[in-house]
């Protein structure tokens, strides 16, 4: 079954440091794959996407992320983070063919003046 | 691209009530997700919302609880039935993410019972 790892629940940046998120994935074929945002009281924001293609993806936000399929990786990265980027972040794949999304824990990100 | 509008976005509910929620699409759609996503929790999805037909739920989520409406290809409602202090969560609706678009997905409604 399709499954989706992120195994950092919480992590404080200084601002203006860099940013890892780790994202392992677990499905049979080629996965649809996606970061998105939750900032607190909103909705979910996608940053950015994987289909095909370009292992390294760029997203909104200056955001970006790199497929690995020998790691089953998508981990998000940003060079510089912004007090603005506090919020919790989600991986998900793409399920099935009904296009369902299954996520994983999300990680809440923390930024330190 | 797809807007969702999601109603209310919240409620604090006494338990033993129901609450049905909302959920408007501004195009056509043939499937709707309806997840749920308990305080410190992902998202789970509850069901997928077809029109026409039954909704298909997940494991654990049963139609007695979560009955679910899909009248037309652009409106759904999920309704949570005989409210327990465990069902406070935040409930969203989404449109697929299929072969290569994104999955949008409405505001949330935030749940409280008390």
């Amino acid at each position: 079954a399709q499954s989706v790892t992120q195994p950092d629940i919480h992590i404080t940046v200084s601002e203006g440091a860099s940013l890892e998120l780790r994202c392992n994935y677990s499905y049979g074929a080629t996965p649809y794959l996606f970061w998105y945002v939750q900032s607190p009281g909103q909705g979910l924001q996608l940053l950015l996407k994987y289909f095909s293609g370009d292992t390294l993806v760029q997203g909104i936000k200056g955001f970006e992320a790199e497929f690995k399929r020998s790691q089953s990786s998508f981990n998000l990265r940003k060079p510089s983070v912004h007090w603005s980027d506090a919020a919790e972040y989600f991986c998900a794949v793409e399920g099935g063919s009904q296009g369902n999304l299954i996520f994983g824990k999300g990680t809440k990100l923390s930024v330190k003046p | 691209s797809a807007v969702i509008s999601q109603k209310p976005s919240r409620d604090i509910c006494q338990r033993g009530t129901s609450l049905t929620i909302q959920c408007q699409v501004d195009s056509q759609v043939t499937m709707m997700f309806w997840y749920r996503q308990q305080p410190g929790q992902s998202l789970t999805l509850i069901a997928t919302a077809n029109q026409g037909s039954e909704a298909t739920y997940e494991s654990g989520f049963v139609i007695d609880k979560f009955p679910i409406s899909r009248p037309n290809l652009t409106f759904s409602t999920l309704t949570v039935s005989n409210m327990s202090p465990e069902d406070s969560s935040i409930y969203l609706c989404s449109v697929p993410a299929s072969g290569g678009t994104e999955a949008f997905f409405g505001q949330g409604t935030r749940l409280t019972v008390v």
